[in-house]
């Protein structure tokens, strides 16, 4: 069976640093990007950024660059989210998900989402 | 790069059929065909329902389809069932810097 497990809920102080993590099985993990998706308290999906774990090539959405780090070890088919000093406003649920990717013409074109993990909920609060 | 434009809710009744509509540009939506609908109910993951416009994964009702016209994308739900209230989110590949956009999501109620 294809699957995508999370760690678990985390509870921090604003400005403490945080790593979630996200193990694909089932599958060849570096054959696949994956992708990480924030859903604030009530509110929609926002698609975070990707990494492919063969070569940990990472892409950022523009309102994420530099407030998070996207990572990988291909070693244990793991991927990574991480802060460095977490807000208030970083409170939220984290998935990742296994990113279908196509490369026409050198162009990498991000498809869809076919395995989600559970999700990963992160609360900041002093 | 905006959010894709959906109606905040929409409603039918068992065995009906409705509609969702999900408006981007042609930089999005009406430029490729990499359209894709979510499902997500209270307190769970996302699952993937429609991707490339209008395929179905396996194990997905036919009661659920895609369509495309210009901008926008549709996702229409036929024989409509009480386990179908959920809400839904469509996608798409963007050619600008975001890479992959989301819709505004859509909150299906089964009357």
């Amino acid at each position: 069976e294809v699957q995508m497990v999370q760690s678990g809920a985390e509870v921090k102080k604003p400005g403490e640093s945080l790593k979630i993590s996200c193990k694909g099985s089932g599958y060849s993990f570096i054959g696949y990007w994956i992708a990480w998706v924030r859903q604030m308290p009530g509110k929609g999906l926002e698609w975070m950024g990707i990494i492919y774990p063969d070569d940990s090539d990472t892409r950022y959405s523009p309102s994420f660059q530099g407030q998070v780090t996207i990572s990988a070890d291909k070693s244990i088919n793991t991927a990574y989210l991480q802060w460095s000093s977490l807000k208030a406003s970083d409170t939220a649920i984290y998935y990742c998900a296994r990113h279908r990717t196509g490369n026409v013409g050198g162009d990498y074109r991000h498809f869809y989402m076919d395995v989600w993990g559970e999700g990963t909920p992160v609360t900041v609060s002093s | 790069q905006s959010a894709l434009t959906q109606p905040a809710s929409v409603s039918g009744s068992p065995g009906q059929s409705i509609t969702v509509s999900c408006t981007g540009t042609s930089s999005d939506v009406g430029g490729y065909n990499y359209v894709s609908w979510y499902q997500q109910h209270p307190g769970k993951a996302p699952k993937l329902m429609i991707y490339d416009v209008s395929n179905r994964p396996s194990g997905v009702s036919n009661r659920f389809s895609g369509s495309k016209s210009g901008n926008t994308a549709s996702l229409t739900i036929s024989g409509l069932q009480a386990e179908d209230e959920a809400d839904y989110y469509c996608s798409s590949y963007t050619s600008s810097s975001t890479l992959y956009v989301f819709g505004t999501g859509t909150k299906v109620t089964v009357l």
